[in-house]
């Protein structure tokens, strides 16, 4: 199975900072990660595809990158709504993978 | 809107099975793939496979395969997901999710219904 790992696991920020969460691959899988971010007691939202594709309705400042093994979630400037949990996950190969999520709390 | 809503919680013994409906809305049921994935309390998100509605057709993550069954009813747009021999680390919440794109497999879930809480004790 592909393990992704997600860096860090929980990150402390401000309304208005910019903040980026990382999430690794054990091997290669092209540009298959999608990113979604979970309130708490609500169902995970589709944020990005194929690493840096916007979902439609999702907010510009949030933005993906990355291919291989090493991608990226950027906010550019953190909103009240922000604060959430983010998961990445892979899918390039069976079975389908997640991250172990990234924590966003407000500083 | 597209909207998928689920069955109610569930409370189950071990060694028991658990079936989970997922009625869907706004969109032409047969036309996606319907996934589901579960959340351990506390925990990350774990695929569990999907079945394609128009077909019947079944993808099992290999960690489950024996033990979940997913079927469909298009009569009423809804999809099933049953878990059979219950265990305690089964505890989850289990969510169904649309895939993106009509007709093929993506892999990318949106929407994704309110989840159903299946607590499995003695």
């Amino acid at each position: 199975d592909i393990q992704m790992t997600q860096s860090p696991s929980t990150l402390s920020a401000s309304v208005g900072d910019r903040v980026t969460i990382t999430c690794r691959a054990s091997q290669s899988i092209s540009s298959w990660l999608a990113w979604y971010q979970q309130k708490p007691g609500k169902a995970p939202k589709l944020l990005i595809y194929k690493a840096s594709s916007l979902e439609s309705g999702v907010p510009s400042r949030f933005s993906g990158s990355g291919s291989g093994t090493e991608f990226t979630l950027t906010i550019s400037s953190l909103q009240p709504d922000d604060f959430a949990t983010y998961y990445c996950q892979q899918y390039n190969s069976y079975p389908i993978t997640f991250g172990q999520g990234t924590r966003l709390e407000i500083k | 809107q597209v909207q998928l809503v689920q069955s109610g919680a569930e409370v189950k013994k071990p060694g028991a099975s658990v079936k989970v409906s997922c009625k869907a809305s706004g969109y032409t049921f047969t036309g996606y793939y319907m996934h589901w994935v579960r959340q351990a309390p506390g925990q990350g998100l774990e695929w569990m496979g999907w079945i394609n509605p128009n077909s019947g057709g079944t993808n099992y993550a290999q960690k489950f395969q024996g033990r979940v069954t997913m079927t469909r009813d298009t009569s009423i747009s809804t999809a099933y997901m049953e878990l059979s021999r219950l265990r305690s680390d089964d505890t989850a919440v289990y969510y169904c999710a649309r895939d993106w794109i009509p007709t093929t497999v993506t892999y990318w879930f949106d929407p994704w219904g309110q989840g159903t809480l299946v607590t499995v004790s003695s």
